[in-house]
């Protein structure tokens, strides 16, 4: 098993510009979520999802979209980049609801909005 | 403000020496996790306890909850040189639906050859 696979590792984008940071798992997990983490400030929860067709916002989800068509993909989208969204974004995955079961995390993106 | 909250922020210690790490919490939880991050990869779960349990123990790693006190430990026993990495504690946000998984700000932990 691959486990939680996320692409790109590192991505340089302009203010305004907009993309998407890929995430999937293959362990058949309905749980999956995106978190932020910046210095000094932990992990900050952005979007969620407790299965395929059924999302729902997390601590920071302003200026991020996210769908889940699948159980296995779970993409971020960044609308219009802000320099406010540099940091590293780790996606998770996990067999039922995050309180209650082991997060497996990817290796996470490196984001940097010029 | 966050959930967890660990201290110290940092810990430096000789090889062999144990590590202990506290994480405080303000809201009743029902489960506390442990987690560790080593310096430029993801997250690796290390160890969940229940709001019941008082001890868990896995390898040279033991946890203890205390939730008169809201507040949790882990202890790293005999460390060693790749024991060097951050470590959060997650808890519960608050919310009654399990979907929201709360982490502190981390301890970053320096074992000295």
């Amino acid at each position: 098993n691959a486990g939680v696979t996320q692409t790109p590792k590192f991505q340089v984008l302009k203010t305004g510009q907009s993309m998407t940071l890929q995430c999937a798992q293959d362990m058949n997990h309905e749980y999956m979520s995106w978190y932020r983490q910046d210095p000094g400030m932990g992990l900050r929860l952005i979007h969620y999802s407790v299965g395929a067709g059924i999302t729902d916002q997390g601590e920071v989800p302003n200026g991020y979209n996210v769908s889940r068509s699948t159980t296995e993909d779970f993409p971020l989208r960044l609308l219009s980049a802000a320099p406010s969204q540099t940091s590293v974004y780790f996606c998770a995955s996990s067999r039922g609801l995050a309180v209650y079961n082991e997060q497996f995390f990817g290796p996470g993106t490196r984001l940097t909005v010029l | 403000s966050q959930q967890g909250e660990e201290d110290p922020q940092a810990l430096s210690i000789q090889e062999g020496e144990n590590a202990t790490m506290n994480c405080s919490y303000k809201t009743s939880i029902n489960n506390l996790q442990w987690y560790r991050q080593n310096s430029g990869r993801g997250l690796v779960h290390l160890i969940l306890i229940r709001s019941n349990e008082r001890e868990k123990h896995s390898g040279r790693l033991r946890v203890t909850l205390d939730t008169s006190k809201k507040s949790s430990s882990l202890l790293i026993t005999a460390s060693r040189a790749a024991d060097t990495a951050s470590y959060f504690c997650a808890t519960d946000s608050g919310e009654t639906s399990g979907s929201r998984l709360t982490f502190g700000e981390g301890t970053q932990l320096t074992v000295n050859p």
